[in-house]
């Protein structure tokens, strides 16, 4: 079954640390893609980044970077030097290629809040 | 504002009443999804259309709730006979539907409150 895990419920910060947000996923799919979305107290999700599963060459964008593993099924992400508006709730998301294509549709996990601090 | 718009915000109704929302995604999106979302968790996945055709329902999808996109453009979800359990937050999303691994674009959610 699919499944997508963030262990950490709230994270708290003060501001310019980096903060790691946790992610393991479980799928019997050898093609899959994971998502990073953000929701901002105004409750619109945000796209952040996105990962294939046969790509796990790991990047930053900005001060946002991603760890994928597929050995220990982890796709972690880091905000570096983290600031107030950063304050949000991060959810880790999987979907599926499927027999018959990808239908786009998002397993999330159950969100870990963090708050970073002035 | 081209964004995916919801409508309207907040609903508080009765147990037993039918409610109905409304979603008016991106303009060029072919796909659209609808999501429930209660506090402390994460999205739930509950349909998606591709254009103007129903393609999955999950099975949090009762006999009460029944969602239409009749010319591929907004699409209504509308649950019938309330309870008290489906007070969350309604979320849509749409999609051009064209690469597999292509980001979804939300709106801010319908907040429903069941009394």
């Amino acid at each position: 079954a699919q499944k997508v895990t963030q262990a950490q419920t709230e994270i708290s910060v003060v501001e310019k640390e980096d903060v790691t947000l946790d992610c393991v996923y479980e799928t019997r799919d050898t093609t899959y893609y994971l998502f990073w979305y953000k929701q901002p107290p105004s409750g619109e999700l945000v796209f952040l980044i996105r990962r294939n599963s046969f790509d796990e060459q790991n990047e930053i964008s900005g001060r946002y970077s991603w760890n994928f593993q597929k050995s220990t099924s982890s796709f972690n992400f880091t905000i570096t030097a983290s600031q107030v508006v950063d304050s949000a709730v991060y959810f880790c998301a999987l979907s599926e290629a499927g027999g018959s294509g990808n239908t786009g549709k998002l397993i999330f996990g159950q969100g870990t809040t963090l708050q970073v601090k002035p | 504002d081209t964004g995916v718009s919801q409508d309207p915000r907040h609903k508080i109704t009765k147990r037993g009443q039918n409610v109905t929302f409304r979603c008016d995604p991106i303009s060029e999106h072919n796909r659209l999804y609808w999501y429930r979302q209660t506090l402390g968790q994460g999205p739930e996945f509950l349909t998606y259309f591709q254009n103007e055709a129903q393609l999955e329902k999950s099975r949090l999808l009762s006999d009460r709730f029944s969602a239409e996109r009749p010319k591929g453009s907004f699409s209504t979800l509308e649950i019938q006979r309330t309870e008290q359990g489906d007070s969350a937050m309604y979320l849509c999303a749409s999609s051009l539907g064209r690469r597999e691994d292509e980001k979804l674009f939300f709106g801010s959610g319908t907040q429903l409150s069941v009394l």
